[in-house]
């Protein structure tokens, strides 16, 4: 079954400073992996997707992650933080079973970017 | 694009009245998805639809849900009869064939008296 972990329940970073959030995935075949973020009292919005090609994955924000498929993880990153991007972030996976366009999501980690 | 459309944005009912929620997803989609979102239970997938039809709803908790999608630009997400343990925020979400990525709603933040 797939499944993805986020093994941070908060983060914690300085304004200017890097920030990573870790995700790791378990999945049969090549995984379709995804980050959202959720700031308070709104719905989820898509970062960044990675389906196949380069591991590094530019998206909005500034925000990148990196794939790497010995460790099955993608985590998230950012070179400086900013206490704007103080949210809730979820990493997700696409199911290949049971739907062709179902994701499974993590329990989401919390990033808190101090000034 | 407007982006997908729920309402209400907040509902506060009593125990036992029926409760009715709104989707409109982006146009052009073809998937439409109902979460739902606690502190306890994190983000749960109650049921999505392909192309108006139901594909899976092992997540809605009990009889007391369903989900109907009479078109391609509505759908709606009912409890009868509503009670506490239903507070939450409802989140719709909608995606294109092929694009994998979901878009979600501002989400339906629904409390239970």
């Amino acid at each position: 079954a797939q499944s993805v972990a986020q093994p941070e329940d908060q983060v914690n970073v300085a304004e200017g400073n890097p920030l990573t959030v870790k995700c790791t995935y378990s999945v049969s075949g090549n995984p379709y992996l995804f980050w959202y973020v959720q700031y308070p009292n709104r719905g989820l919005q898509f970062l960044l997707k990675y389906i196949t090609g380069d591991n590094l994955v530019k998206g909005s924000y500034g925000f990148e992650a990196e794939f790497n498929k010995s460790q099955t993880s993608f985590h998230l990153k950012k070179p400086s933080a900013l206490v704007s991007d103080s949210a809730l972030y979820f990493c997700a996976v696409r199911a290949l079973s049971g739907g062709y366009n179902k994701l499974i999501f993590g329990a989401g980690t919390r990033l808190a970017v101090h000034p | 694009d407007a982006g997908v459309i729920q309402s209400p944005r907040h509902e506060v009912t009593e125990m036992g009245q029926e409760v009715t929620l709104r989707c409109k997803p982006i146009s052009g989609h073809d998937y439409l998805f109902w979460y739902r979102q606690t502190m306890m239970r994190g983000l749960e997938l109650l049921i999505y639809f392909n192309n108006n039809v139901p594909i899976d709803d092992s997540g809605m908790p009990e009889d007391r849900f369903s989900a109907k999608m009479p078109n391609a630009s509505f759908s709606t997400l009912k409890i009868q009869p509503s009670e506490p343990r239903d507070s939450a925020v409802y989140f719709c979400a909608s995606s294109r064939l092929g694009q994998y990525e979901q878009y979600f709603g501002p989400g339906t933040r629904l409390t239970v008296t």
